[in-house]
């Protein structure tokens, strides 16, 4: 089975730019939440999307997006790009309980640059 | 306010030898998940291992056990017979619910594990 994937790996924009991540989960899981790592930050959710609907969303502003496609797929947008947004992101998905689940499966992240 | 605690930075231990890795945690929730995760350099994170606040037995999965204390809020994380492999920054998370289906998961600052030959 094949796990989560991410694209593009890795990515450099400039200030005021907008971005849009991809992610495609696991076979048959219906949920999919993002995350971003930076070293002062370090981890922190961003929101989860089940069946295209947006069911959870952690305390980032509203220049982060996200969407939900019928086949599960997910996109993130960023917009008017700002120096700290540089990070990894990663993305996770699982069957259907995500944040209420036992288990989230990860993809390999996409590493933005904002110069 | 939820919060996780990892306060070794940095840990060494010989190959074959256990290692336990510190978490505590802070949350006035009674409901809660607490979870680990490992992160090799790749960038990629690995579920091991998950604890829920009303599970009576530690959590054990392969050479991974979680020790469970919840009167004092913390959630160590205990990898037994350690490997090279075993080298990677290793995350406690902490799931907290604010009503209904408002989940919030808050992660430590980390613990980068080095296994020494």
């Amino acid at each position: 089975k094949a796990g989560v994937t991410q694209t593009p790996r890795y990515l450099i924009k400039t200030r005021g730019q907008q971005v849009t991540l991809s992610c495609s989960p696991i076979s048959g899981h219906r949920s999919v939440s993002w995350y971003q790592q930076t070293p002062g930050q370090g981890l922190q959710f961003l929101f989860e999307y089940f069946s295209e609907t947006q069911r959870n969303k952690g305390n980032f502003p509203g220049r982060f997006s996200g969407r939900q496609f019928s086949n599960s797929r997910s996109e993130m947008n960023v917009s008017t790009l700002e120096l700290g947004d540089s990070a990894l992101y990663l993305c996770a998905s699982s069957l259907a309980g995500g944040l209420a689940g036992t288990e989230q499966y990860f993809g390999p992240g996409t590493r933005l640059t904002v110069t | 306010a939820q919060k996780i605690t990892q306060t070794q930075p940095g840990m060494f231990v010989q190959e074959k030898e256990a290692v336990t890795l510190d978490c505590t945690y802070d949350t006035s929730d009674q409901s809660y998940g607490l979870f680990w995760y490992k992160q090799p350099s790749s960038g990629e994170m690995i579920f091991l291992i998950y604890q829920g606040s009303y599970d009576e037995q530690n959590a054990t999965e392969g050479r991974y056990s979680l020790n469970f204390q919840k009167a004092r809020k913390s959630a160590n994380l205990v990898i037994s017979a350690s490997q090279l492999g075993d080298s990677a920054m290793y995350f406690c998370a902490m799931r907290t619910n604010s009503g209904g289906s408002n989940y919030k998961l808050t992660f430590g600052k980390g613990t980068l594990l080095t296994v020494n030959p």
